[in-house]
């Protein structure tokens, strides 16, 4: 079983719906949870991370981490086509003394906003 | 912000020559990795650094090296380049290890023919 399984897509929704991105991981020992978009032919970049459950909104998104059911989702509201993407989420686990032990990232979901 | 720079956005080697792959960031991080994306496979780790002339092994090393010989430069280096390592090329560095997620670069395209 994968660390961390993400549905690759493409998911392609029209402008204006609410987008529901998921992840789900089996390792409970994973206390950061992050998620990254990127766009064709550039690097990844943060867009919004968590390190406790609950629901934490910055704008558009919504990141959601339910550390019992092991799931983690980002929400897009008022979807745009500039959202069209790959969004990954990404998580690490915590190490004694406050650090992490680096990312595991899921393989990305292709997102598409059609106008 | 926290500024990674990778040398080449896109590279075109040919079969059996030595590629060198560089990457800069600005922001004083101990920790540097390299990645290839490729579709369908995600990110793989190829090598990571937690601190000058220390690397580390990832997911895929073989065929590949590494150089940090200054904190802020981490180097790639196929030691002869091979078709199947045509792909996407991505850096990031990190002040901790992921607590708070890293930092990519662009990007560099390699083409290997």
């Amino acid at each position: 079983q994968k660390e961390v399984e993400q549905d690759p897509g493409p998911l392609s929704v029209p402008e204006g719906a609410i987008v529901s991105l998921n992840c789900t991981y089996s390792n409970s020992a994973f206390q950061y949870f992050m998620w990254y978009r990127q766009y064709s032919r550039k690097g990844p970049e943060l867009l919004m991370y968590t390190y406790s459950s609950g629901n934490k909104e910055d704008g558009r998104f919504t990141a959601q981490v339910d550390k019992s059911s092991k799931y983690i989702s980002l929400f897009i509201r008022d979807s745009q086509p500039s959202d069209s993407a790959t969004y990954l989420c990404a998580m690490s686990a915590y190490l004694p003394g406050g650090g992490a032990d680096g990312l595991t990232f899921g393989k990305g979901t292709h997102l598409i906003i059609q106008p | 912000d926290v500024k990674v720079t990778q040398s080449s956005r896109y590279l075109v080697k040919r079969t059996g020559e030595k590629v060198f792959l560089e990457c800069v960031q600005d922001m004083d991080h101990e920790n540097m990795f390299w990645y290839r994306q490729d579709p369908g496979l995600g990110l793989r780790l190829i090598y990571f650094s937690y601190d000058v002339k220390m690397k580390e092994k990832g997911d895929i090393p073989e065929g590949y090296s590494v150089s940090r010989e200054k904190k802020e430069r981490f180097s790639l280096i196929l030691e002869s380049a091979s078709t199947n390592q045509t792909s996407m090329y991505l850096c990031a560095s990190s002040p901790d290890r992921g607590r708070n997620g890293y930092t990519f670069g662009s990007g560099t395209r390699l083409t290997v023919v």
